[in-house]
């Protein structure tokens, strides 16, 4: 299930389930939201983005959801393996072009 | 794809001493980068940006004067931290934005400086 607390928000999975990662967003001028995630000691790398124009984006074994009248995001990974175990953040940018990240959300995976 | 290579990947320093970390884009080139710290279980802060031949821009908070940005080139920026102290220690993270400006960033594998 999902926690949250002072650290990371944590949700936990058996292999093969899906997952759902959501994001609530602050600014209703953002019309560009990317998805990273980021393994324990590297840097965040890119998952997949969706504009504004658009609510449903669909990856690789992961969908990206975007509701703007909730401003809200989630982002869906199929058949969940112990290899997406990681901490995930959504970003949003608007007119500035700086990306505004998340609070994150720690996956683990259990085999 | 876009690679951004950051270095060190760790570096240990004393207390006064200046640690200099280096972000560079190696196939493309960053009009913009962004450097962020990271502290343990908590999301990226931004720093600062810096964009290629002028000064950078700094988040609220951050001392432009213990954090010098270097962005000289199109494919290099620098982030100094000078005079380090124990509560320097962090992990730092370079990211690079080619174009068009509002596409994924390009993230380094970042640095863990730690200062005794």
């Amino acid at each position: 299930g999902e926690s949250v607390g002072l650290h990371l928000p944590t949700l936990s999975v058996q292999e093969g389930d899906n997952s759902i990662i959501n994001c609530a967003y602050s600014n209703s001028a953002s019309d560009y939201f990317i998805w990273y995630k980021q393994e324990s000691g590297k840097g965040p790398q890119f998952i997949i983005d969706i504009r504004s124009n658009m609510d449903k984006r669909q990856g690789q074994r992961v969908t990206v959801l975007l509701n703007k009248t909730v401003k809200h995001l989630s982002l869906q990974i199929a058949a969940t393996q112990p290899g997406d175990s990681a901490v995930y953040f959504c970003a949003e940018s608007g007119g500035s072009y700086i990306p505004t990240f998340g609070r994150g959300t720690s996956l683990i995976v259990h085999p | 794809g876009a690679v951004v290579s950051q270095h060190p990947s760790w570096v240990i320093c004393k207390s006064g001493t200046s640690v200099k970390i280096e972000c560079r884009s190696l196939d493309f080139q960053a009009t913009t980068m962004f450097w962020y710290r990271q502290f343990p279980k908590q999301s990226l802060m931004l720093m600062a940006t810096s964009n290629e031949g002028s000064k950078a821009t700094y988040e609220q908070g951050v001392e432009k004067d213990k954090f010098l940005i270097n962005h000289a080139s199109l494919t290099l920026s620098t982030l100094t931290v000078t005079s380090a102290h124990p509560e320097d220690s962090s992990f730092y993270i370079c990211s690079a934005s080619g174009q068009p400006r509002n596409s994924p960033l390009h993230f380094g594998n970042g640095t863990r400086l730690t200062v005794t």
